[in-house]
């Protein structure tokens, strides 16, 4: 079945230093969206990106899907303490499932 | 704002007793699904639903799994008969469409402990 991969499972940052999760599929697919998840809390959509090569900008975040439509990134420029979270890619096929990432925690240091 | 709720917010059961997890998706919405996460793991699909009828269901969504849309606003997961293993946090979703542009809102979720 289809795999969604992602790395790295872990990042511990200074604040004020970038940050990047990458997310790769085993599969072709649809579209692919980014979910915040805060300690305790639940998925909070971020975007999705759906054109092969699409990059999405949301402030200090910047998101890429491949041009196989089979990776992404997302990357945060100049961590702040309100970044930290789990960010969980997921990758959706034409025939509608969502398969989620692993997940990338990340933690700030002030 | 709209959002998606969910009741119980933790529901405690013994193994082998059937449990009902409900959630009301925001009112306008077509697309329902419920996810799972067993704790500190990822997400995982379990079923979505449209029209009142299942299109996409995971390999996790098997014979002791149903979901139920009873009235125009609840949807339901019932568990039938619960293993230790279904011990985990349950996402109800919902989105105002498919296809390629389906945002999709999570609720609270309900935690489930299976003695």
């Amino acid at each position: 079945g289809q795999q969604v991969m992602q790395i790295p499972q872990y990042q511990h940052v200074q604040e004020g230093e970038d940050f990047t999760t990458y997310c790769n599929s085993s599969t072709t697919l649809s579209n692919i969206q980014w979910y915040k998840q805060r300690p305790g809390g639940h998925p909070v959509f971020l975007i999705q990106l759906v054109k092969s090569g699409e990059v999405k900008k949301q402030k200090r975040l910047t998101f890429q899907f491949g041009e196989a439509k089979k990776n992404s990134s997302l990357h945060i420029t100049a961590t702040q303490t309100t970044d930290v979270g789990t960010y969980f890619c997921a990758g959706r096929t034409n025939a509608g499932k969502s398969t989620f990432g692993d997940g990338t925690t990340l933690t700030v240091k002030p | 704002e709209p959002e998606v709720t969910q009741t119980p917010s933790h529901q405690v059961t013994q193994m082998g007793q059937e449990v009902i997890l409900r959630c009301v998706p925001i009112s306008n919405h077509l697309y329902f699904y419920w996810y799972r996460q067993i704790l500190g793991q990822k997400v995982e699909f379990l079923v979505s639903f449209y029209n009142n009828e299942i299109s996409e269901k995971s390999e996790i969504f098997d014979d002791q799994f149903s979901v139920e849309r009873p009235d125009g606003s609840n949807f339901t997961l019932k568990i039938r008969s619960t293993k230790l293993e279904d011990s985990a946090m349950y996402f109800c979703a919902s989105s105002p469409w498919g296809g390629n542009y389906n945002e999709q809102f999570f609720g609270p979720g309900t935690r489930l402990t299976v003695l």
